[in-house]
């Protein structure tokens, strides 16, 4: 099956900055969902992507898929301390296995 | 309300005693899955069901038993725990199999279950 990369494991953002969490697939995938855990929580889904090159936002997210469909990333603009969490990629492979990266842990400083 | 409910929520065992942690959605999803989750290495799946009496293994099957005997349960068993399973274990489910459909098929996960194996 396909692995997942997430890069970086970490970020530390000032309150206010933008940053960008990237997934890498070592095969194509059929599409890729984005999730987020808080603290303590449990996984929520954020958005799936499906076509080829298609960007979407939600509200200060913007969520993109690759030409290729090998990668994707997370664009968060004037972080939050509201976006402290664990950002997870999973990627749907052609065996519909769910795959998911290590995650981007965010932490914000105020 | 919708939700997939876990049990228990927290348990210290001794190697070697059997023990099964429940899972349970009232969604009606065809598809439910395990995972663990350890520290740098995200969510990995253990074993995955996509109907009634229809499961197969995932990434990490070692040590680990499930069976899907109705649509709404679908517990995990560990015949012999042993320490390296240790972990937070999350089920999910959504309606259809990741990949069946070009629709939104979000996974609906648990509020986890923290074993640690002494």
């Amino acid at each position: 099956g396909q692995q997942v990369m997430q890069i970086p494991q970490y970020q530390h953002v000032q309150e206010g900055e933008d940053f960008t969490t990237y997934c890498n697939s070592s095969t194509t995938l059929s599409n890729i969902q984005w999730y987020k855990q808080r603290p303590g929580g449990h996984p929520v889904f954020l958005i799936q992507l499906v076509k080829s090159g298609e960007v979407k936002k939600q509200k200060r997210l913007t969520f993109q898929f690759g030409e290729a469909k090998k990668n994707s990333s997370l664009h968060i603009t004037a972080t939050q301390t509201t976006d402290v969490g664990t950002y997870f990629c999973a990627g749907i492979g052609n065996d519909y296995k769910l795959s998911f990266g290590a995650g981007t842990t965010v932490t914000v400083r105020a | 309300e919708a939700q997939v409910t876990q049990n228990p929520r927290y348990l210290i065992t001794v190697t070697g005693k059997k023990l099964t942690v429940t899972c349970s959605q009232n969604m009606n999803h065809e598809y439910m899955s395990w995972y663990r989750q350890d520290p740098g290495l995200g969510l990995r799946q253990i074993y995955y069901s996509m109907n009634v009496e229809v499961t197969d293994k995932g990434d990490v099957p070692e040590g680990y038993k499930v069976s899907r005997k109705e649509k709404r349960n679908f517990p995990l068993i560990l015949e012999s725990p042993s320490p390296n399973q240790t972990s937070l274990y999350f089920c999910a489910s959504s309606s259809r199999s990741p990949g069946q459909s070009y629709s939104n098929q979000p996974q609906h996960f648990g509020d986890g279950t923290r074993l640690s194996i002494l």
